[in-house]
């Protein structure tokens, strides 16, 4: 069935780069998406990419999408403490159905 | 003001009591949904639907029901509490393209409902 993993808790020093992974398992998924939440709030939409594209960049984040892996990477250069919250990586299946990960702790030490 | 509520965001009950979640948008989307959070399971999906007259099943509909009353508001029931109902639910809305992100969701803070 359709599947997003990804690993529990990422610690990094401010400052560092942090790459945040993900694997899929629907290979017809068009978007696939990275939503951050913050503490005592709801999800919120950091970034997404389209099936069709390998890489894209915004400010400080880079998402890499390796197809034919069905793996998906975030990476936030100069992570900063304010970047401390939960990274749920997601798929869509269909158009109507978004699968979520369990969701990645990033831990930024100041 | 935010776009999607919930109401009560925070809630505690005893096993058997009937509770309602509610959730209002001002987003004027069609689709909205209904998950819960467990720590180290993501977001699983209970219930969605696309419009009034469309309700759907998720992945974990058993002990649920919804009520889509309007465009703008779809409630959450549990009929009779279970200690292990014990999370974070969350709504959410989305437009299916309207924001060129696809599927984008746009969540609610959140209700942290506590089964005792």
């Amino acid at each position: 069935g359709e599947d997003v993993e990804q690993s529990l808790f990422l610690s990094v020093r401010e400052g560092d780069s942090s790459v945040i992974n993900c694997t899929y398992t629907d290979s017809s998924s068009t978007y696939l998406y990275w939503y951050k939440q913050e503490p005592g709030a709801g999800l919120q939409l950091l970034t997404y990419i389209f099936s069709n594209m390998d890489m894209k960049q915004d400010q400080r984040l880079t998402v890499l999408l390796n197809k034919k892996d069905k793996h998906l990477s975030l990476r936030i250069a100069d992570t900063q403490t304010g970047d401390s919250a939960i990274y749920f990586c997601a798929e869509d299946t269909g158009g109507f159905k978004t699968i979520f990960g369990a969701g990645t702790r990033l831990f930024v030490k100041a | 003001d935010a776009d999607v509520t919930q109401t009560p965001r925070n809630r505690i009950t005893k096993t058997g009591k009937r509770i309602m979640l509610e959730c209002s948008q001002t987003k004027g989307h069609d689709r909205m949904y209904w998950y819960r959070q467990d720590p180290g399971l993501g977001l699983r999906l209970i219930y969605y639907s696309f419009d009034v007259k469309d309700i759907n099943k998720g992945e974990i509909s058993d002990g649920y029901s919804v009520s889509r009353q309007a465009q703008a508001k779809f409630s959450l029931s549990l009929e009779s509490a279970i200690p292990n109902q014990t999370a974070l639910y969350f709504c959410a809305t989305s437009d299916f393209g309207g924001t060129g992100a696809g599927n984008e969701q746009f969540f609610g803070p959140g209700t942290r409902l506590t089964v005792l």
